[in-house]
C-alpha cells in the first residue's frame, strides 16, 4: 500500500539555523500539506499546496517558513531561522482532491531546536 | 469552521464494540465528517468519513444522525492495538483538517 514518507525521522538543530524537512507524497496525489504537533498539544495545520503554489496557510506559517515541490516527487518544508518554539513533530500529508479527499499522513519528523 | 465536541477519554473492553460520539452542531451542508486516530506520536491515520449516510469500511462504521449534528464512530471488535486518540473532524473548504483534543480510547484486556 502506498505511503507518505518523511526524512529525517529526527533532527536536532541550533536556534537560528535553517532546516529543511522532506516528504515524498503518494505518487498520484495532487494536494500536499504540512502540519505540526508541539509535544502534548493538538495537531495544527500549517500550509496546503496545490498546482505548485500555496492554496492556504495558517497564522503559524509566517515568513520564516516556505514550501517547495522541487522535482515532482519531493515536497519540502524549510524553516529559515529556527526558534526554540519550532520544536515539534512535523507531519506531511497528501491527498488526491480538495475538499472531500482523504489526507494520508506521513510518520513525521521530530524537530528539536536547542 | 465547524467545530466538534468529543469526550476526553473512554474505556472499552477488548473484543467489545467501542462507540465514540462526536457533536458537530454547526456543521454546514457541504461539510463531511472525518475520523482519524493517532497512536502515540505517530502520524494521524485515516479511519472513515461520511456526508449524510452511514458508512462502513474494514476498520469501522460511521453513524451520522439525520440532522447531521452528531455522529458515532463504531469499532466493532476493539483490540489493544486500537488504543489511541480518536479525532472527529469536520472538513473545511480547502481541505485543511482542524484537529481538536480528540477522545483518548483505552482498550483494556
Amino acid at each position: 500500500e502506498p505511503e507518505v514518507t518523511q526524512t529525517p525521522s529526527h533532527q536536532v538543530t541550533q536556534m537560528g539555523q535553517e532546516v529543511i524537512l522532506r516528504c515524498v507524497p503518494i505518487s498520484n496525489h495532487l494536494y500536499f500539506y504540512w502540519y505540526r504537533q508541539i509535544l502534548g498539544q493538538k495537531v495544527e495545520f500549517l500550509v496546503s499546496f496545490y498546482n505548485n503554489e500555496i492554496s492556504e496557510k495558517s497564522e503559524i506559517f509566517d515568513d520564516q517558513f516556505s514550501v517547495e515541490r522541487p522535482d515532482g516527487s519531493n515536497f519540502t518544508l524549510k524553516i529559515r531561522s529556527t526558534k526554540l518554539e519550532d520544536s515539534a513533530m512535523y507531519f506531511c500529508a497528501s491527498g488526491i482532491k480538495v475538499n472531500q479527499e482523504t489526507q494520508y499522513f506521513g510518520p513525521g519528523t521530530r524537530l528539536l531546536v536547542l | 469552521d465547524a467545530k466538534t465536541t468529543q469526550p476526553t477519554s473512554m474505556d472499552c473492553a477488548e473484543g467489545r464494540a467501542a462507540n465514540l460520539p462526536c457533536n458537530h452542531s454547526t456543521i454546514s451542508g457541504n461539510e463531511y465528517v472525518y475520523w482519524y486516530r493517532q497512536i502515540h506520536s505517530q502520524g494521524p491515520q485515516y479511519i472513515i468519513h461520511g456526508l449524510k449516510n452511514n458508512e462502513t469500511n474494514e476498520m469501522a462504521s460511521l453513524i451520522i444522525t439525520e440532522d447531521r449534528k452528531s455522529s458515532t464512530l463504531i469499532l466493532p471488535h476493539a483490540t489493544l492495538r486500537d488504543t489511541a486518540v480518536y479525532y472527529c473532524i469536520v472538513s473545511l473548504w480547502g481541505g485543511k483538517l482542524i484537529f481538536g483534543q480528540g477522545t483518548e480510547l483505552s482498550v483494556k484486556p
